[in-house]
């Protein structure tokens, strides 16, 4: 079955430095990624999505994430925190007969300090 | 265009109530799903619908909980004689058609439902 897996429940960083949130995959073929942020009290924001065009993924608010079979990660990074980043983060892979149901990680909570 | 609409907020009922979550696509959205996210966990589907058809339900507990997107109107999520257990946040997302496994789902704001 295919599934992730955040290997950081918490992250903490400091403002203006970078951001890195883990995530491994499982797939027995090539998988939809996606990375969705969540602010407290809101839903959830597509931040960028991987869809086998191109393993290199940029996203909003200059989050990208690296698509990387032979590691089966797709970790999301930011080269330089903001206070607004702080926010729990999920990754995402799509599963099922329809590509449609959405099977999400944990969650990391990313806290910036300033 | 206003983005997935959810109503209420939040909602309170007491043990064996029953609850209904309503659930308004985006404009042109015919695919609506539903998830539940329990305190502390990462969100879990529930059912994708399409209008008039439940088209994946493998997340639905087998008792007490039902789905519906009616031809004219909200998309309703419906669980009868609600227990503790219920508690938690129930997101729904929609969805255009036709894109399959690359499909964006664009989420609403939730229905934080406490059973007192």
């Amino acid at each position: 079955a295919q599934s992730v897996t955040q290997l950081d429940s918490h992250v903490s960083v400091s403002e203006g430095t970078p951001v890195l949130l883990r995530c491994n995959y499982s797939s027995s073929y090539s998988p939809s990624l996606f990375w969705y942020v969540q602010h407290p009290n809101k839903g959830l924001q597509l931040l960028l999505k991987y869809t086998s065009a191109a393993t290199l993924v940029k996203g909003i608010n200059g989050f990208e994430a690296e698509f990387k079979k032979s590691e089966t990660s797709f970790h999301l990074t930011k080269p330089s925190a903001h206070m607004s980043d702080a926010a729990e983060y999920f990754c995402v892979v799509s599963v099922g007969e329809y590509g449609n149901k959405l099977v999400f990680g944990a969650g990391t909570i990313l806290r910036v300090k300033s | 265009n206003a983005g997935v609409m959810q109503n209420p907020r939040h909602l309170v009922r007491r043990r064996g109530q029953e609850a209904r979550l309503r659930c308004s696509p985006m404009k042109g959205h015919s695919h609506v799903y539903w998830y539940r996210q329990l305190p502390e966990e990462g969100l879990k589907f529930m059912v994708y619908l399409q209008k008039e058809n439940i088209i994946d339900e493998s997340g639905m507990p087998k008792e007490r909980f039902s789905a519906e997107f009616p031809k004219e109107g909200p998309s309703i999520l419906r669980i009868q004689q609600v227990v503790r257990g219920d508690s938690a946040a129930y997101f729904c997302a929609s969805s255009p058609p036709g894109q399959g496994k690359t499909t964006e789902q664009f989420f609403g704001p939730g229905t934080r439902l406490t059973v007192l």
